[in-house]
């Protein structure tokens, strides 16, 4: 069965500062692709970034960018530049990457706090 | 620019009563979900639908009941309803299936918040 890991319950960051969330997760598959989501206090999730596995080059989107390590099964997310509206609940996930699968899997969760 | 609407936001049921959730979407997407999020949980998958007409079940469909009789709506139903149906409730919708799309995105409906006493 796929899982995925948040390890990090809460973190928290400094405006303007930069943050890491961690993601690992576990998989035999080959073909999936990884996402994070951001959800905000009204609850509405909203894509911020996505990572095809067979793509070597890390996904950015514009402040937001991935450390993706297939071989750990890692799929870290760095928001630059931390500002106020980034603070959220982030969820990493998953899904395999074939025709009919409409299944995302979802991890636990990161609570994100921007200290102003 | 409403996208996927969900109703209600708030609901306290009483244990063995049914109701159902709405979810309507004005953006003419074919594929809609129904997705349950417990605390500190991730989201997971209850129900979805390919198109009017069409639904199947997702990771945890005991409970519940689907139908989807128009592209726009795709409400969800709870015959008997039981606390450990107390949830956060979301609809989603994609243009295109999560399985075909290039550059799948999917919008969510901002929540319905359950609680079975």
């Amino acid at each position: 069965a796929q899982t995925v890991t948040q390890s990090q319950p809460e973190m928290s960051v400094q405006e303007a500062e930069t943050v890491t969330l961690s993601c690992t997760y576990d998989t035999s598959e080959s073909d999936y692709y990884l996402f994070w989501y951001k959800q905000p206090p009204s609850r509405q999730m909203i894509l911020v970034i996505r990572q095809e596995a067979y793509k070597q080059q890390n996904a950015t989107e514009n402040r937001f960018s991935v450390n993706f390590q297939k071989a750990a099964k890692s799929f870290s997310l760095k928001i630059s530049d931390s500002q106020l509206g980034d603070a959220a609940m982030y969820f990493c996930a998953y899904r395999i990457l074939r025709f009919g699968n409409e299944k995302l899997t979802f991890g636990t969760g990161t609570r994100l706090t921007i200290i102003p | 620019n409403a996208g996927v609407t969900q109703t209600p936001k708030f609901r306290i049921l009483k244990i063995g009563q049914s109701m159902t959730l709405q979810c309507t979407q004005d953006m003419n997407h074919n594929y809609m979900y129904w997705y349950r999020q417990d605390p500190g949980m991730g989201l997971k998958l209850i129900y979805y639908s390919v198109g009017a007409g069409i639904t199947d079940k997702g990771e945890v469909p005991n409970g519940y009941n689907v139908s989807r009789s128009t592209t726009e709506d795709f409400p969800l139903r709870l015959e008997l309803a039981a606390p450990s149906q107390t949830s956060v409730y979301f609809c989603a919708s994609s243009s295109a299936g999560l399985s075909i799309a290039t550059n799948e995105k999917l919008f969510f409906g901002s929540g319905t918040q359950l609680s079975v006493l």
